[in-house]
């Protein structure tokens, strides 16, 4: 089954604690990037990643970091999370870049709920 | 830059009732337009999209949408709405060139009661 995969879907940690999301796509995707989601304001982009050792920032990438060794996976990362880092976390995927002949229709991981305290 | 408008932050409608989602958004170029939609608890899925053609999109369970360039809008509709439609609606956008990342607007909450 083609999916989006994060880790972990709940989280509850301290400030000042690094830690990890992972995000993982079984469909051979090109582009993946990070959002987070909070109300009112909708999905903002974190990082985004066109491929292999290719990533860059979106528009709210301050206290995060991301790595794209591997084709499918692009794990987000918090070296010093802070309260202002509590949202709803999303991986996604697509097939190519917007405008490389493609839409870049996005596909989505379940999401990551993260609460520093 | 690119950015998203959505003007309906939360909408309540009876069963039968139709429906109409405001999307407006600022490019000066070629875009793509997307509808998303959140069920609770659940993760964002493509309810329609826009590329070229036809401005007028079909998608899944009922829905479509009209483009209207001069007007920049990007609007979502469905003539009878059910209790299952009960979730939040984004609509999104990338340009073709430029920063071609996913911009989404802030949301619209739909509750559909029975």
């Amino acid at each position: 089954e083609a999916q989006v995969t994060q880790n972990p879907r709940y989280l509850i940690t301290v400030t000042g604690k690094k830690l990890t999301v992972t995000c993982s796509q079984n469909m051979n995707h090109e582009y993946m990037s990070w959002y987070r989601q909070d109300p009112g304001l909708g999905l903002r982009q974190i990082y985004y990643s066109m491929n292999v050792e290719v990533t860059d920032k979106g528009d709210v990438p301050e206290g995060y970091k991301v790595s794209r060794k591997e084709k499918r996976n692009f794990p987000l990362i918090l070296e010093s999370p802070s309260p202002n880092q509590t949202s709803l976390y999303f991986c996604a995927s697509s097939l190519a870049y917007p405008g490389q002949g493609y839409t870049g229709e996005l596909f989505f991981g379940e999401g990551s709920r993260l609460t520093v305290l | 830059a690119q950015s998203v408008s959505q003007h309906n932050h939360h909408v309540i409608l009876s069963e039968a009732a139709s429906l109409e989602l405001g999307c407006n958004y600022s490019y000066g170029g070629t875009v793509n337009l997307f509808w998303y939609v959140q069920y609770p608890g659940q993760h964002l899925q493509l309810l329609l999209k826009y590329f070229s053609g036809d401005p007028l999109v079909k998608g899944i369970k009922g829905f479509e949408a009209e483009f209207i360039k001069s007007k920049f809008s990007f609007n979502l509709r469905k003539p009878s709405v059910q209790w299952s439609d009960t979730a939040e609606y984004f609509c999104a956008v990338n340009a073709r060139t430029g920063r071609r990342a996913l911009t989404f607007g802030s949301g619209t909450r739909l509750q559909v009661q029975p």
